[in-house]
């Protein structure tokens, strides 16, 4: 069954801290793997694509890795701003199957002052 | 630029009333979908389309219709509505198939309570 895994649910952190959020999938055939940030009350936004051959891509602060053989991924956030509180959601996409794209569930990010 | 664009933003129901969700995007995308968020779950595709005249079902059509008419609207129609139906409804849109790089563009959701 194809699913995505992310972990962990919440995090808290202080404002100006790194933090690293994961994501475990077992989708097949793979397609791309894309990171969304979420703020409250909005809907997804897209922070980065990658496909099987990138392990890693950046948006600012944001960096997302992918290593295609363990099928994990993770998202890195570097000097963490108030802003960055928000729910950082996992998508995997796969080739075939109906339902193309696997949303996990995503961490909920709070960065405190 | 506006984007997707989803009205209303609220709205509660009584049980068995009907309505429609509205999403429209101006960025001239083939592709178009709706998902449903309950708190605790990723989202889950509920139809999507391809393009004008053309829609499927996703993972949890039960209870919904939509059309196609136009390549910018895509309504989402609840015809007897059912607690089972309250959760954060997004309408989303791409330029092109899943196995591109191009993002989903999402609207920011209506929220429905059905009671």
């Amino acid at each position: 069954k194809n699913q995505v895994e992310q972990s962990p649910q919440s995090l808290i952190i202080l404002e100006g801290k790194n933090c690293t959020l994961q994501c475990n999938y077992t989708v097949s055939p793979f397609s791309n793997l894309r990171w969304y940030k979420q703020d409250t009350g909005r809907g997804p936004v897209s922070l980065t694509i990658m496909t099987f051959s990138e392990n890693t891509k950046s948006n600012g602060r944001y960096t997302a890795t992918l290593d295609a053989d363990t099928k994990q991924s993770s998202l890195h956030i570097t000097a963490s701003q108030l802003s960055d509180s928000a729910s950082y959601i996992c998508v995997v996409s796969s080739t075939s199957g109906t339902y193309k794209y696997i949303f996990g569930t995503g961490t909920r990010l709070k960065v405190l002052a | 630029n506006a984007g997707v664009t989803q009205t209303p933003k609220f709205r509660i129901l009584k049980i068995g009333q009907s309505m429609t969700l509205q999403c429209t995007q101006d960025m001239n995308h083939n592709y178009m979908y709706w998902y449903r968020q309950d708190p605790g779950m990723g989202l889950k595709l509920i139809y999507y389309s391809v393009g004008a005249g053309i829609t499927d079902k996703g993972e949890v059509p039960n209870g919904y219709n939509v059309s196609r008419s136009t390549t910018e609207d895509f309504p989402l129609r609840l015809e007897l509505a059912a607690p089972s139906q309250t959760s954060v409804y997004f309408c989303a849109s791409s330029y092109s198939f899943e196995g591109s790089n191009q993002p989903q563009h999402f609207g920011d959701g209506t929220r429905l309570s059905i009671l």
